[in-house]
């Protein structure tokens, strides 16, 4: 079973607005990480937070974490046509070191 | 181009063949990992290599699965008796030995089992 759940399943914007995806956690984690994936693509790594930090920012991203609630957001600002794809959140354990990823949230940014 | 490639880009191929995949991942890269994802999923995480060493496999990985990376740098994964089931998009991603575990993924297999 997978560890992550985004949340929402499907968002859609118009550009210039920003996106805001929610992910949830069941276990500790060593960090979490944010990657996109375009339609039939492999995914691309975005940003990653350590477990002991609690916000980071990358150009027009920002990602939160709450380690109390076991969540955190990515925050897409100023939002392109070019951004949609699927955002996946995973998290990282460090005891398994493997990545375990959740279902998704899927972007679609409308010109 | 440095980054992971994964060949064939397509499979398509009968119930009950064997069929191999390849990935060549970043040179310097010591650790390479398999994941499947079928559609509206993330991936699932299938099995893992750190250099030739295969560490870890995941409970999705029947018998007739298995994976290669036999002198530490390309790795095949081999499906044998292909079921229906095992349509999907197979992905492979390499990470460096140190770091923070952020996997650099190839463009994946898309395997079709009529």
């Amino acid at each position: 079973s997978q560890q992550g759940e985004e949340d929402p399943q499907a968002l859609s914007i118009q550009e210039g607005e920003n996106a805001t995806m929610n992910c949830s956690y069941k276990t500790s984690i060593n960090n979490l990480q944010w990657y996109r994936q375009n339609s039939g693509r492999g995914l691309v790594h975005l940003i990653l937070i350590r477990s002991n930090e609690r916000e980071k920012h990358s150009g027009r991203l920002r990602v939160t974490l709450d380690t109390s609630k076991k969540s955190s957001s990515l925050l897409i600002t100023a939002s392109r046509a070019a951004d949609t794809a699927s955002y996946f959140c995973a998290i990282f354990s460090g005891s398994a070191r493997q990545l375990t990823f959740g279902s998704g949230t899927q972007l679609t940014v409308l010109p | 181009d440095t980054g992971v490639s994964q060949n064939p880009r397509h499979k398509i191929t009968k119930r009950g063949q064997n069929v191999t995949f390849r990935c060549d991942p970043i040179s310097e890269h010591n650790r390479l990992y398999w994941y499947r994802q079928t559609l509206g999923q993330g991936p699932e995480f299938l099995t893992y290599f750190q250099n030739e060493a295969q560490l870890e496999k995941s409970r999705l990985l029947s018998d007739r699965f298995s994976a290669e990376r036999p002198k530490g740098s390309f790795s095949t994964l081999e499906i044998q008796r292909t079921e229906q089931g095992d349509s999907a998009m197979y992905l492979c991603a390499s990470v460096p030995l140190s770091g923070t575990n952020e996997q650099f993924f190839g463009p994946g297999t898309r395997l079709t089992v009529l």
